[in-house]
């Protein structure tokens, strides 16, 4: 089974403090993605990476970055986190082979910034 | 860019009847996926369809390929109250490696 498994499920952090969220895959998947969930709003996408140091901006980029040093780690991070960044954190990822386009999520990282 | 349009928002429905929700684009899709997401969890796939008319089975769930490719369909029979949930469908923004779009979920809640 595919797992994909995010550092922390749930962070309490306060504003101006540097987020890190961590995100590791076992299945030696190319693509990752990170999303972030919003009551009424759905999942709206970061970032993802196709390769290791690739990225590619996604649809809400602003106030975050992202780092792909290794092909089965993704992280984001929030260099100074605000509380309109409160949210569900939702990490994924697939391969480009058959099977391509199905993404893998972990369990998610819910933060509050205060 | 593309969007999913994903109907109806929520259902309360009593344990036992049987569910039905779409998904409706402006664009066609060469892909349809079906997700679960448990309370406080990450969606899980529940379904994926690649060709037109397609119906496939998980189950108490049904889903099918719209003929149009513009549209997809999850049935649920007979639910339980473990169904709760919010089902979302997905299909690739375009052929090749490409980032999913999201439909914005249907909030399942089953009554007892």
């Amino acid at each position: 089974d595919v797992k994909v498994t995010q550092s922390s499920r749930y962070l309490v952090k306060r504003t101006g403090e540097k987020v890190f969220l961590e995100c590791v895959q076992d299945m030696d998947h190319e693509n990752m993605f990170w999303y972030r969930q919003d009551p009424g709003l759905g999942l709206r996408l970061i970032y993802f990476s196709y390769d290791v140091k690739m990225k590619e901006k996604g649809d809400i980029p602003e106030g975050y970055s992202v780092s792909r040093e290794k092909k089965e780690r993704f992280s984001l991070i929030l260099e100074s986190a605000s509380t309109n960044q409160t949210s569900m954190y939702l990490c994924a990822s697939s391969t480009t082979g058959l099977a391509k386009n199905i993404q893998y999520f972990g369990a998610g990282t819910r933060l509050s910034v205060l | 860019g593309q969007q999913l349009n994903q109907s109806p928002q929520s259902m309360f429905i009593q344990e036992g009847e049987d569910v039905s929700m779409n998904c409706t684009s402006s664009s066609i899709f060469n892909t349809w996926l079906w997700y679960k997401q448990d309370p406080g969890e990450g969606p899980v796939l529940l379904i994926a369809l690649y060709k037109a008319g397609e119906l496939t089975s998980n189950g108490r769930l049904t889903a099918q390929f719209g003929i149009t490719r513009k549209d997809s369909f999850l049935n649920i029979s007979a639910s339980i109250p473990s169904d709760v949930g919010i089902y979302f469908c997905a299909g690739p923004q375009n052929s090749g490696n490409t980032p999913l779009v999201f439909g914005k979920g249907t909030r399942l809640s089953v009554i007892a």
